[in-house]
């Protein structure tokens, strides 16, 4: 079947600018989970939603990050007026039991 | 601060022989781990779980849990060059969904 699915794969944007990434979850999935990962760095927890409901978000980094998932299946991570250390790649996985994570392909953030 | 320590390496074994990759973690509370596979410039792919104390093997691989001593640790037998990848442990504690990763591991499988 269909795996996780985010858009845009690529994303380049200039400072101030608004961006919305998108995540579709594999069909049936409960939980989904929004990470950033660095390079050479584990992926680092921003959120995640069991259905519609957003039960952490404590992992992101301040008011300018916010997701939803109104309809407990695509979710949608936007940065408000980004800024250059908001650059990284942004993965997104989702889960069915005991917490086992399936990733998507990540967006690869850029922002000028 | 809930940790997860993983050696970077690389870790570089020969084609065949037995690569083993170790993790530790400071939460005595955790219940859940994980290994995952990650390739260079890829997703991080889920290859074993394991619940409780002792060694879980599914194919290749076997994961090794100690929770009295905190660590995990994953046994690659027969390694492949295909094997070379970042290994990432990734632990959750008990009664949180959220799951802490590690930096990961690169291990090189040289023919």
């Amino acid at each position: 079947g269909a795996g996780v699915s985010q858009s845009p794969r690529y994303k380049v944007t200039k400072r101030g600018q608004d961006v919305a990434l998108r995540c579709d979850p594999i069909s049936g999935h409960v939980s989904l989970y929004w990470y950033r990962q660095a390079l050479g760095q584990g992926p680092e927890f921003l959120t995640y939603f069991n259905y519609e409901a957003q039960q952490d978000k404590s992992g992101l980094p301040n008011d300018r990050f916010s997701a939803e998932r109104p309809e407990g299946s695509i979710s949608t991570l936007t940065i408000q007026r980004t800024e250059q250390r908001d650059s990284a790649m942004y993965r997104c996985a989702s889960s069915s039991k005991y917490n086992e994570q399936f990733f998507g392909p990540g967006t690869r953030l850029t922002v000028l | 601060q809930k940790e997860v320590e993983q050696n970077s390496g690389p870790l570089s074994v020969p084609e065949g022989a037995i690569a083993s990759l170790n993790c530790t973690y400071s939460d005595r509370v955790s219940q859940s781990f994980f290994w995952y596979r990650q390739y260079s410039g890829k997703s991080p792919e889920l290859i074993m779980s394991i619940y409780s104390n002792g060694d879980k093997e599914d194919g290749r691989f076997t994961a090794q849990l100690n929770k009295a001593s905190q660590y995990v640790s994953l046994l690659i037998r027969d390694s492949q060059p295909s094997d070379s990848a970042t290994y990432l442990c990734a632990v959750n504690t008990g009664g949180s969904y959220i799951p802490t990763f590690g930096r990961g591991t690169s291990l090189i499988v040289h023919p």
